[in-house]
């Protein structure tokens, strides 16, 4: 089974609310990497934190990291209508390679 | 500086028959990795190489394989195409084990 478990799986806002997307996954990791994917096309590379660090920031965008519980939460900032896509958890549970574990993703819609 | 990118972007196949995709890394990248993303089973992990060593691999049975040449680039090759192979194959590459950047896929559709 998946590692990586985003929550919600669908979540829709009006622009300059702030969006929370979380990810919970299984066993111990290097890293966490956060990804945002428009209709199919290729994935775009957001933050990545690791296991050392607890909260990592990026314009509008915030990640924490719970080692303990074992999770991660995405926060965006007062959301515009470009913010709508699918957004991923990716857990890089190796220490010697990239060799990723994705969740099914969440569906952010911004409505204008 | 030039991102990652994989050709072609889409493709066509018949049942039976065999593709090969080329994903060449951002210059300097020596870790590609590829994954299949598809409706029903989402994001999987099929491999990875790192100085054109096979580094990882994901459970993927053995029609699917891939190499990395000097220069980095890397191909995958699925022999005996099935229906469900159709999907978006998506290659990232990374320096090491940090940052990985995805190119733009190529969508596989076999028929």
């Amino acid at each position: 089974s998946q590692q990586g478990e985003e929550d919600p799986q669908a979540l829709s806002i009006q622009e300059g609310e702030n969006a929370t997307m979380n990810c919970s996954y299984k066993t111990s990791i290097n890293n966490l990497q956060w990804y945002r994917q428009n209709s199919g096309r290729g994935l775009v590379h957001l933050i990545l934190i690791r296991s050392n660090e607890r909260e990592k920031h990026s314009g509008r965008l915030r990640v924490t990291l719970d080692t303990s519980k074992k999770s991660s939460s995405l926060l965006i900032t007062a959301s515009r209508a470009a913010d709508t896509a699918s957004y991923f958890c990716a857990v890089n549970r190796d220490n010697y390679g990239q060799n990723f574990v994705f969740g099914p993703g969440t569906r952010l819609s911004v409505l204008p | 500086k030039a991102g990652v990118t994989q050709t072609p972007r889409y493709l066509i196949k018949t049942r039976g028959q065999q593709v090969t995709l080329s994903c060449s890394p951002i210059s300097g990248h020596r870790s590609v990795s590829w994954y299949q993303q598809t409706p029903g089973q989402g994001l999987q992990f099929l491999f990875e190489y790192f100085s054109e060593t096979q580094r990882n691999k994901g459970n993927f049975p053995g029609r699917f394989s891939g190499r990395q040449f000097s220069n980095s680039r890397s191909e995958m090759n699925v022999s005996t195409l099935e229906l469900g192979d159709s999907a978006l194959y998506l290659c990232a590459s990374s320096l090491n084990t940090g940052e990985a950047f995805f190119g733009q896929g190529t969508r596989l559709t076999v028929v």
